[in-house]
């Protein structure tokens, strides 16, 4: 199995900017998941997108899929300060792995 | 219904103690993982349950770790004699099926310091 790479690391913005994180992962897919984490607490489902998926939207949140680039990206339209937390990307597998994660900050 | 529950969310222990953790999974989840998380960084993969399947323990780093899971459900995570770097926050997860495309159901973590 092999895991996601999330970047940036960290992504600071201001408060109704949105943010852009991306993830890369090496080997085919059934589909992907982004995860978001507060501080000290677990990890949180958001969206998952399937590999015959280009594109997935739920609220403020849009993912994109490039099955091609082995790429995906999660956008968060109009941040919010709430949004400040850690986003991580899973590929599918029995052992789901994850990324180190970006660490977004939102400044009110 | 109620989410995975990890217990003790806290532990202090001294450096060659062994200590238990214990995560008792959404009921009706076949699928459990643990995962270890160190300060500022991402999961680190332990260990996988599905259902009657033995386990994959690909992500254990040495023979210190073990888990089990009993009749399907709750899961402890064992650390025998424990190591200063053994200090972190133990995640687990569990999903309904081991289907590829279920939702990870986390708890909160245990809080581990070896000191």
């Amino acid at each position: 199995s092999q895991q996601g790479e999330e970047d940036p690391q960290a992504l600071s913005i201001q408060e109704g900017e949105n943010a852009t994180m991306n993830c890369s992962y090496k080997t085919s897919i059934n589909n992907l998941q982004w995860y978001r984490q507060n501080s000290g607490r677990g990890l949180v489902h958001l969206i998952l997108i399937r590999s015959n998926e280009r594109e997935k939207h739920s609220g403020r949140l849009r993912v994109t899929l490039d099955t091609s680039k082995k790429s995906s990206s999660l956008l968060i339209t109009a941040s919010r300060a709430a949004d400040t937390a850690s986003y991580f990307c899973a590929t599918d597998g029995n052992d789901m792995r994850f990324g180190a994660g970006t660490r977004l900050t939102v400044k009110p | 219904g109620a989410g995975v529950s990890q217990s003790p969310s806290n532990k202090v222990t001294e450096k060659g103690k062994d200590v238990e953790l214990r995560c008792d999974p959404i009921s009706g989840h076949t699928a459990l993982y643990w995962y270890r998380q160190s300060l500022g960084q991402g999961l680190e993969f332990l260990i996988y349950f599905q259902g009657n399947s033995a386990p994959d323990k690909s992500g254990l780093p040495s023979d210190r770790f073990s888990a089990e899971r009993t009749g399907g459900s709750v899961s402890t995570l064992t650390i025998q004699r424990t190591q200063q770097e053994d200090s972190a926050v133990y995640l687990c997860a569990s999903s309904l099926v081991a289907d590829r495309n279920s939702p990870l159901h986390f708890g909160n973590g245990t809080r581990l310091t070896v000191t």
